[in-house]
């Protein structure tokens, strides 16, 4: 069974710092996914950004940045000029057969 | 466009009841998914449904069903509720079913069992 493990329970950061959220997972597919859903005060999931395994190079989506290490099964997230509305909270996720499995978040804080 | 909807936003039920959760997918989304997050947890896959048929089951017990209609909505079943399922309830929404496919997620249902 893959498992999604994330080491950080609670991070803060000083707006416009950057912050870098860790995660590893375990697997023995060679084809997958791999995510990182934000979870506001609000509980709306929301996508941050997406990374396919078979692809080397690190996903960017504006000020989110991850580093895709596949050997290392380790797949973290940089959040660049942190803003306030980064709070919240912040889920792995690795995505294969039709689900997705998460792991359990870590708690981000801005501090102005 | 609107996105996924779920009704209600919150339930109170005792234990040993019935509950139904409903869940409206973003038009042109065929695919419905179900999780369970329980407070301080990740959520946990519990159900998939692609095209009215159920394409994955988590590690639930047979107490937890699902449905898709065919108007791509869907409900969550779950039967002789136990303090244990006290939890949100997320309903998410996808255009296909594969792995990479983006899945939008609704704002919740929040059971609280008594």
């Amino acid at each position: 069974a893959q498992t999604v493990t994330q080491s950080q329970p609670e991070m803060s950061v000083q707006e416009a710092e950057t912050v870098t959220l860790s995660c590893t997972y375990d697997t023995s597919e060679s084809d997958y996914y791999l995510f990182w859903y934000k979870q506001p005060p609000s509980r709306q999931m929301i996508l941050v950004i997406r990374q396919e395994a078979y692809k080397q190079q690190n996903a960017t989506e504006n000020r989110f940045s991850v580093n895709f290490q596949k050997a290392a099964k380790s797949f973290s997230l940089k959040i660049s000029d942190s803003q306030l509305g980064d709070a919240a909270m912040y889920f792995c996720a690795y995505g294969a057969a039709r689900q997705l499995t998460f792991g359990s978040g870590t708690q981000l804080t801005v501090l102005p | 466009d609107a996105g996924v909807t779920q009704s209600p936003t919150h339930l109170i039920k005792t234990r040993g009841q019935h509950v139904t959760l409903r869940c409206s997918p973003i038009s042109g989304h065929k695919s419905v998914s179900w999780y369970q997050q329980v407070l301080g947890q990740g959520p946990q896959f519990i159900f998939q449904y692609y095209e009215k048929e159920e394409r994955g089951r988590g590690n639930f017990p047979d107490r937890f069903s699902a449905r898709q209609f065919p108007n791509y909505s869907s409900e969550l079943n779950v039967n002789a509720l136990l303090l244990g399922d006290s939890a949100l309830y997320l309903c998410a929404s996808s255009f296909q079913w594969g792995p990479g496919d983006e899945q939008y997620f609704g704002p919740g249902t929040r059971l609280t069992v008594t």
